[in-house]
C-alpha cells in the first residue's frame, strides 16, 4: 500500500513567493495533520481535520499559512508571503479514527 | 497543555550494549506512541500503549507504560547501528492532534 505521499520533497525560494506543499493520504484515512519541525522547536503540530472539516489550527503561525482539503485524498498548505524564518520541514500525516498516524518523509523548505 | 519531556536528548552507546529512552508527561497519558525518525525521513510508527502497566516488544524494542500513566521508557536490548536515528514520544493521538517531545538521537558506534 502506498503511504503518505508529500511533494515536493524539498523547495528553495526567496522571501515573499508563495509556497505550496501538497499531502496525499493513504487511501481510507479521514484524519489528515500538518506539522513543522525545526531543531529549536521541535515537531509542532500546525492544523488538523477530520472528515475534511478542520478541527484544530491553533498551531498555525499567522495568516501567511493556509491550509485546505479540497477532498478527501488531498491537502495543500499554502504560505502566502514566505519568510526566512518559515525555513523548515514540513510533515503531513493520517490516519483512521484512533489508530496511529502514519507521516509522509516531509518536505524541506528553504526560505531565501 | 499536556507536555512531553524525554531524556537523554541523546545518547551515544556501542553496538551490543542495551539502552533506555525516558519519556514523562506533565498529565495522564491517554495514548502514547513511539515513533523512530532518521535524518532526512519521516516518522515511522514503532509502539501505542494505553493502558497502564502496559508493555509490548517488537524484536529488540521494548517500550513500557507506567502504572500511573505519565512516564514511558523505549528499551533496546543488543543494540545495532541500524537502531540509530531519532525517536520521539507522542501523546494523544489517533483523530487527536499529538504533542511531540523534542527527541533522544541515539548513535551507535560499531
Amino acid at each position: 500500500d502506498a503511504g503518505v505521499i508529500q511533494s515536493p520533497r524539498h523547495e528553495v525560494t526567496e522571501m515573499g513567493q508563495e509556497v505550496t506543499l501538497r499531502c496525499k493520504l493513504i487511501s481510507g484515512h479521514n484524519s489528515l495533520f500538518w506539522y513543522r519541525q525545526t531543531m529549536m522547536r521541535g515537531l509542532e503540530l500546525l492544523i488538523y481535520f477530520n472528515n475534511n472539516v478542520p478541527i484544530d489550527d491553533s498551531g498555525m503561525p499567522e495568516d501567511r499559512f493556509s491550509a485546505k482539503m479540497p477532498n478527501a485524498s488531498f491537502s495543500t498548505l499554502k504560505i502566502q508571503p514566505s519568510e526566512p524564518r518559515d525555513s523548515a520541514v514540513y510533515f503531513c500525516a493520517s490516519s483512521l479514527l484512533n489508530q496511529p498516524q502514519h507521516f509522509g518523509d516531509g518536505t524541506r523548505l528553504s526560505i531565501l | 497543555s499536556q507536555e512531553l519531556e524525554q531524556s537523554p536528548q541523546s545518547l551515544i552507546v556501542q553496538e551490543g550494549k542495551n539502552l533506555t529512552i525516558n519519556c514523562t508527561s506533565s498529565k495522564t497519558l491517554y495514548g502514547l506512541y513511539w515513533y523512530k525518525q532518521k535524518y532526512g525521513e519521516g516518522l515511522i510508527f514503532l509502539m501505542m500503549l494505553q493502558k497502564g502497566g502496559e508493555e509490548k516488544s517488537h524484536e529488540k524494542i521494548t517500550a513500557k507504560l507506567d502504572e500511573k500513566k505519565q512516564q514511558s521508557s523505549l528499551h533496546i536490548t543488543a543494540s545495532q547501528p541500524s537502531h540509530a536515528g531519532i525517536y520521539l514520544c507522542g501523546a494523544g493521538g489517533g483523530s487527536e492532534k499529538l504533542v511531540f517531545g523534542k527527541g533522544t538521537k541515539l548513535t551507535v558506534n560499531p
